[in-house]
């Protein structure tokens, strides 16, 4: 079956602009994971979907960094405002299940903010 | 201290070389997960354990949780497997992963 996808795969904007990210779980995985990855970094923790509330979002570097998931499926990771320090990988993954697990990775989504 | 620490941060080697890759670890733990990330792409799970040793092709992965320490060895190494190779744990009874800073490895032929 098809791996979890993201969207776009590059995404080039300048500061202060609004953008969207966004992933595709694999089928009927309930868990999903936003990921945050800078230049010479491992993956930040940003935000965990449990169906289609947030269980965790504490990873969410502050107000401008919002995500949903309204059908506990497609996820969407939202940046208003951004900055130049927003410039990242940002890494979707999705488990069939909550809690401890495989997880299953997208191949990201290279924001770059000029 | 970051709570998950790697070593090296960089190993290069020649092809058909023994590679280990250490993980240390300070936090209660209820899994590791060992992954690749190549150059541009995606990350891949190898392995999630939580005790003992797992093998998978040329790649063997064990755990001493006494210790808090893993391993990540690969036998007869290829250049196909330069890439980079993250640690990182589930804290108890948590759903988080806590990641280490990976480690970058280069087989030359």
């Amino acid at each position: 079956g098809a791996g979890v996808s993201q969207t776009p795969s590059n995404k080039v904007t300048e500061k202060g602009k609004y953008v969207e990210l966004r992933c595709d779980p694999i089928s009927g995985h309930t868990a999903l994971y936003w990921y945050r990855q800078s230049l010479g970094q491992g993956p930040e923790f940003l935000i965990y979907f449990q169906g289609t509330g947030a269980a965790d979002d504490s990873g969410l570097p502050n107000d401008r960094f919002f995500a949903v998931r309204p059908e506990g499926s497609v996820s969407t990771l939202k940046i208003q405002r951004t900055e130049r320090g927003d410039s990242a990988v940002y890494l979707c993954a999705s488990t069939p299940l909550p809690g401890v697990g495989t997880q299953y990775f997208g191949p990201g989504t290279r924001l770059t903010v000029l | 201290k970051n709570e998950v620490e790697q070593s090296p941060q960089n190993l290069t080697a020649q092809e058909g070389e023994f590679i280990t890759i250490n993980c240390s670890y300070s936090v209660g733990i209820s899994a590791l997960h060992w992954l690749q990330q190549h150059p541009g792409g995606g990350i891949v799970s190898l392995f999630m354990l939580s005790s003992g040793k797992k093998k998978h092709g040329r790649l063997i992965a064990t755990i001493n949780i006494q210790e808090k320490h893993s391993s990540l060895h690969i036998t007869a190494s290829h250049p196909r497997d330069s890439a980079v190779y993250i640690c990182a744990v589930y804290m108890d009874s948590n759903y988080q992963l806590i990641w280490g800073a990976g480690t970058k490895l280069i087989i030359k032929p």
